[in-house]
């Protein structure tokens, strides 16, 4: 059990364009889901953490014009890079919490190249 | 600033040997949780302990927790190739809902 995923694996798009991440537990209802950031050969950077029916609470320094993230149910995350461009190219991970876990579980992560 | 601090950086060993990460951290914490990365993945977790546990085991992992020293340690015993990963260890602090800090981590290479 405890399955997360994310979709896509890997995109590559233009300077300019948007780009939607999905991020969905399998088998179990996430009452709260987190994204991070994480760039080669370092560590993951939490974005925003995310509670279903709820507005994202960022962490400092991310723009929540930029990086939009909906929690429409409790199985389903987004993450919607908004006007895209080559900084903003890194590895994009999600993990879901159940309420009664203390137990993040990671999705797989998505690759985001922007040219 | 990162909460979690793991030493070696990197460690190379030989299959078969055991290899000890270390990581602290500066906060009050609920609890700490050690993760691994194989390059390019996802993060899998490999074992959790709270602030009130001093030692866990799971298989071939044991983790310590010393919460005077806020220092934990993650060992794995009889390596294998397949060890090679990047771990982590995360803090989850004290009033930050459950959110999880993570530390620089550290590159394992078990050689064959």
């Amino acid at each position: 059990g405890a399955v997360v995923s994310q979709h896509p694996s890997r995109v590559i798009c233009k300077s300019g364009t948007s780009v939607k991440i999905e991020c969905r537990s399998l088998d179990f209802q996430a009452t709260t889901m987190f994204w991070y950031r994480q760039f080669p050969k370092q560590s993951l950077m939490l974005m925003a953490t995310s509670n279903e029916g709820s507005k994202a609470t960022y962490e400092q320094g991310v723009e929540k014009d930029k990086f939009l993230i909906n929690h429409a149910s409790l199985t389903l995350s987004t993450l919607t890079v908004t006007s895209a461009h080559p900084e903003d190219s890194s590895f994009y991970i999600c993990s879901a919490m159940r309420g009664d876990q203390e137990t993040q579980y990671f999705g797989p992560g998505t690759r985001l190249l922007v040219l | 600033s990162q909460q979690g601090e793991e030493d070696p950086q990197a460690l190379s060993i030989q299959e078969g040997e055991n290899a000890t990460m270390n990581c602290s951290y500066k906060t009050s914490i609920n609890n700490l949780q050690w993760y691994r990365q194989n390059s390019g993945r996802g993060l899998v977790h490999l074992i959790l302990i709270r602030s009130n546990e001093r030692e866990k085991h799971s298989g071939r992992l044991r983790v310590t927790l010393d919460t005077s020293k806020k220092s934990s340690s993650l060992l794995i015993t009889a390596s294998r190739a397949a060890d090679t990963a990047s771990y982590f260890c995360a803090t989850d602090e004290t009033g930050a809902n459950s959110k999880l800090t993570f530390g620089k981590g550290i590159t394992l290479s078990v050689r064959p």
